[in-house]
């Protein structure tokens, strides 16, 4: 029982550079969401997707992309990466409903240098 | 729009002691409120939720919350701490209308000292 699979686990890359972070669940959950956490601001939320099919901005999206490949996947993109990107990314899913958890995967700490 | 507010950032107890971290929220109609607890280099987990069937809600490890409307808050308690408790702790709403999205406080880091 994987729950919610992020990859990779650990990422440098230099400014300017892009990559992909990927994302999936096993759960059949209709939400998936794109968190950044950095120290003293708690987690932030740059991109979510409510059900397959549609993506929308959260609180921080600029300078990322997002793709919604099928209801399991969730994929995080970085076209030009920037020191202020160095952070640990989370995703996770829920069932697009009130009161649902979220589970989260294990996170992926990207350093831009 | 909902927010949460956890006051304190940082909150250190001795073994055995209560543990108390707060958290307040802000929202014009009743919330659901979550906290999640994540222990060093790894995801969050759920700890508890208020979701208006009962205002003291228990949850895992022995931590437990109450929901009071008149003070907008939402505080974490465990009567006795344990040196694996420490952790880093979340307080979160659900906002978003039919999205659903949870949106987190800054977090309240827990030592727990011998």
């Amino acid at each position: 029982n994987a729950g919610v699979t992020q990859t990779p686990k650990f990422q440098v890359l230099k400014t300017g550079q892009s990559m992909t972070l990927q994302c999936a669940q096993d759960m059949n959950h209709n939400s998936m969401y794109w968190y950044r956490q950095d120290p003293g601001m708690g987690l932030r939320l740059i991109y979510y997707s409510a059900s397959e099919g549609t993506t929308d901005k959260g609180e921080v999206p600029n300078g990322y992309n997002v793709s919604r490949l099928n209801k399991r996947e969730f994929s995080l993109r970085l076209e030009s990466a920037a020191p202020s990107q160095t952070s640990v990314y989370f995703c996770a899913s829920s069932l697009r409903e009130g009161r649902a958890e979220a589970f989260f995967g294990q996170g992926t700490r990207l350093t831009v240098v | 729009a909902q927010s949460v507010t956890q006051l304190g950032s940082h909150v250190s107890v001795s073994e055995g002691a209560l543990v108390l971290l707060r958290c307040n929220y802000s929202s014009s109609v009743p919330p659901y409120l979550f906290w999640y607890v994540q222990y060093p280099n790894q995801g969050l987990q759920l700890l508890l939720k208020y979701t208006s069937a009962a205002t003291l809600v228990k949850g895992i490890n022995g931590f437990e919350a109450e929901f009071k409307k008149s003070e907008t808050s939402f505080h974490l308690t465990k009567p006795s701490a344990h040196m694996s408790d420490a952790a880093e702790y979340f307080c979160a709403v659900q906002t978003g209308g039919s999205n659903y999205k949870l949106t987190f406080g800054k977090g309240t880091l827990l030592t727990v000292n011998p």
